[in-house]
């Protein structure tokens, strides 16, 4: 089965550093995305782990363990535009991939 | 420009009508999927397809249906027997059934 679970909401102050974790249980797994979604607009995609350890990415930085089954995004140097929905997905058995519920970050001043 | 497309943007029907949502891409992509969103849940997988005149069921299949006639098209139908139809519809697109997927704008729906 596939099961994954992020927390449903962050808050951080602009121009800090969060870490959104995501923990999954995917048969077959192949590798972990995230997405970021903004309010009533389609998810872009952000960054995709196959092997363990951290990608980085400009402000953003993904991390990969697979043997714990765990994996979080990191936004440093926060901008109010980074107020959005992070959504962790894993790619797994049967050729699919399977959201998460999705992180509401919210970056205040 | 090469992208991914869905209309309409925002869609209304009387309870009982079927609707089909339109899809359609021009990134030469393989892989074509629905999902939908409600609020506080993720995006559930309805329909996807890997080729041509071939699709499988995913998680919430039950009173939709597709077709993929040609590549570049994954058109959704929400039939009556939809017992919630009122949601987010969002198309995606990928080069392999694994990889990154394209979003479309997507297709908010709601049945009166």
């Amino acid at each position: 089965g596939q099961n994954i679970d992020q927390p449903t909401e962050m808050t951080a102050t602009e121009g800090a550093i969060v870490q959104i974790n995501c923990t999954y249980q995917t048969s077959g797994f192949n590798g972990l995305f995230w997405y970021q979604q903004h309010a009533g607009e389609a998810p872009t995609f952000l960054s995709y782990n196959v092997l363990d350890g951290l990608e980085e990415k400009g402000r953003f930085s993904s991390f990969l363990s697979r043997s714990k089954g765990y994996s979080y995004l990191l936004l440093k140097e926060l901008q109010m535009k980074d107020s959005a929905s992070y959504l962790c997905a894993a790619s797994g058995g049967y050729q699919k991939v399977t959201f998460g519920i999705g992180t509401k970050l919210q970056v205040i001043p | 420009d090469g992208g991914i497309t869905q209309s309409p943007k925002y869609l209304f029907r009387k309870e009982g009508q079927n609707v089909t949502l339109s899809c359609e891409q021009n990134l030469n992509h393989d892989a074509m999927y629905w999902y939908r969103q409600d609020p506080g849940q993720g995006l559930r997988l309805i329909y996807y397809s890997q080729i041509v005149n071939d699709f499988q069921k995913g998680d919430i299949a039950e009173g939709y249906s597709v077709s993929r006639e040609k590549k570049e098209s994954f058109p959704l139908t929400v039939t009556s027997a939809q017992k919630n139809p009122t949601a987010f519809y969002l198309c995606a697109s990928s080069i392999k059934s694994r990889g990154e997927q394209f979003f479309g704008p997507g297709t908010r729906l709601t049945v009166l």
